[in-house]
């Protein structure tokens, strides 16, 4: 299993500024996912992370606006650039350990004002 | 393209009932997991059961069992004996292999007291 802690839980943000999200795993794993969950909708996949190569996005997705930094096998940040209130969501990190599970973070959720 | 169909946006049960939660999923793949994740209010999400393709025994964790029908591609998730703590959005996941994820629109589910 994988605990995983996310930093902030929840903010609040004016339109045009950056914030960087945290993730913490309590062990060392090789990929990190991040996750957006828009209101009321499913799991959408940004960027999957691996350590000490760039991370490799989705379709949608773009690394000027979704920066990601994974400087060790336990830690990442997600930055959500220039906001806009698009951008309100749940984001979510998450982490494979075994064969085929997933363990998520409690998520980070961004309201844009 | 790989997709993952739930039909039923919300539901709800009577407490001590039982509750049954569909899924289909499109896929060429022969070998492959299935998996239903739950997300309470407190919004972290947690793996529920998980099922792997080439085992035709139907998956069971405590009240939860799934029913899989590989040749159909429906992978339905029973709820028995129905607690106020299932209340949650459950969503099917579907992964082909390592580190790829694909989840559903997810099924609001409210247990009644």
């Amino acid at each position: 299993s994988a605990v995983i802690s996310q930093k902030p839980s929840r903010d609040i943000c004016q339109r045009g500024t950056s914030l960087t999200i945290q993730c913490q795993v309590d062990s060392q794993v090789t990929m990190m996912f991040w996750y957006r969950q828009q209101p009321g909708q499913s799991l959408t996949l940004i960027a999957t992370a691996n350590q000490g190569s760039e991370a490799t996005y989705e379709s949608g997705f773009v690394i000027d606006k979704f920066p990601i930094s994974r400087p060790n096998l336990t830690f990442s940040t997600l930055t959500v650039s220039n906001m806009s209130p698009e951008d309100s969501s749940i984001y979510l990190c998450s982490v494979e350990v075994g064969q085929g599970e997933l363990f998520f973070g409690e998520g980070s959720r961004l309201t844009v004002l | 393209a790989q997709t993952v169909t739930q039909s039923q946006p919300e539901m709800s049960v009577q407490e001590a009932e039982t509750v049954t939660l569909s899924c289909t999923y499109d896929t060429s793949e022969s070998n492959y997991y299935l998996f239903w994740y739950k997300q309470p209010p407190s919004r972290q999400m947690i793996l529920v059961i998980r099922q792997e393709a080439y085992k035709q025994q139907n998956a069971t964790e405590n009240r939860f069992s799934v029913n899989f029908q590989k040749a159909a591609k429906s992978f339905s998730l029973k709820i028995s004996d129905s607690q106020l703590g299932d209340t949650a959005m459950y969503f099917c996941a579907f992964s082909p292999r390592t580190y790829k994820y694909i989840f559903g629109t997810g099924t609001r589910l409210k247990v009644l007291a």
